[in-house]
């Protein structure tokens, strides 16, 4: 069965710091994809990327940016210069390719980032 | 091109009574996926259509919940005889048929039982 942890319960930083988010998964399959989420307090989860297991190149977009790397099976996800803005729950989570077709996600428990301005 | 909606946002009900919440997919999105989600946890999986049809139920979904998408286009998640356990926030999302993997989630209906 497939896994995911955020080991990071909550992180809080100043404004205008660098903040990692780390993300470890174990899965059995080869092929699977990899996704981060951002959920601000208004509930809604906003889909921030999406890394495919054969793709092992870093994706930088603006201040994000996410580090694939299958040997320890992470896939950290680095903001750059925090804003008070980026104050919410990330979630990391996993969709096997082999799912049937179902493609249901297992998601980790998230991690809370506080920015303070 | 709209986001997926839910409705409402906000229920709080007693226990025992029935609730329904409705969730508007992307346009154009065949699959629609229901979620749960209790403080401090990620999504958990409800169950999921393609289309009209129901493909997948979670063991999660008792026999009190009951899922629609009579034709294809919104869907409705029924919760009978409530129970306390039941408050939490009820997700819903919607994926389109070229980027099966890759929902993209409304906001949420938070549900309290009283």
């Amino acid at each position: 069965a497939q896994k995911v942890t955020q080991a990071q319960t909550e992180i809080s930083v100043v404004e205008k710091e660098d903040v990692t988010l780390d993300c470890v998964y174990e899965t059995r399959d080869t092929t699977y994809y990899l996704f981060w989420y951002k959920q601000p307090p208004s509930g809604e989860l906003v889909f921030l990327i999406r890394r495919n297991s054969f793709d092992e190149q870093n994706e930088i977009s603006g201040r994000y940016s996410w580090n694939f790397q299958k040997s320890t099976s992470s896939f950290n996800f680095t903001i750059t210069a925090s804003q008070v803005v980026d104050s919410a729950v990330y979630f990391c989570a996993l969709i096997l390719h082999a799912s049937g077709g179902s493609y249901i996600p297992t998601f980790g428990r998230g991690t809370s980032l506080i920015v303070h301005p | 091109d709209t986001g997926v909606s839910q409705d409402p946002r906000h229920k709080i009900t007693k226990r025992g009574q029935n609730v329904t919440f409705r969730c508007d997919p992307i346009s154009e999105h065949n699959r629609l996926y229901w979620y749960r989600q209790t403080l401090g946890q990620g999504p958990e999986f409800l169950t999921y259509f393609q289309n009209e049809a129901q493909l997948e139920k979670s063991r999660l979904l008792s026999d009190r919940f009951s899922a629609e998408r009579p034709k294809g286009s919104f869907s409705t998640l029924e919760i009978q005889r409530t129970e306390q356990g039941d408050s939490a926030m009820y997700l819903c999302a919607s994926s389109p048929l070229r980027v099966q993997e890759t929902q993209y989630f409304g906001p949420g209906t938070r549900l309290l039982v009283l």
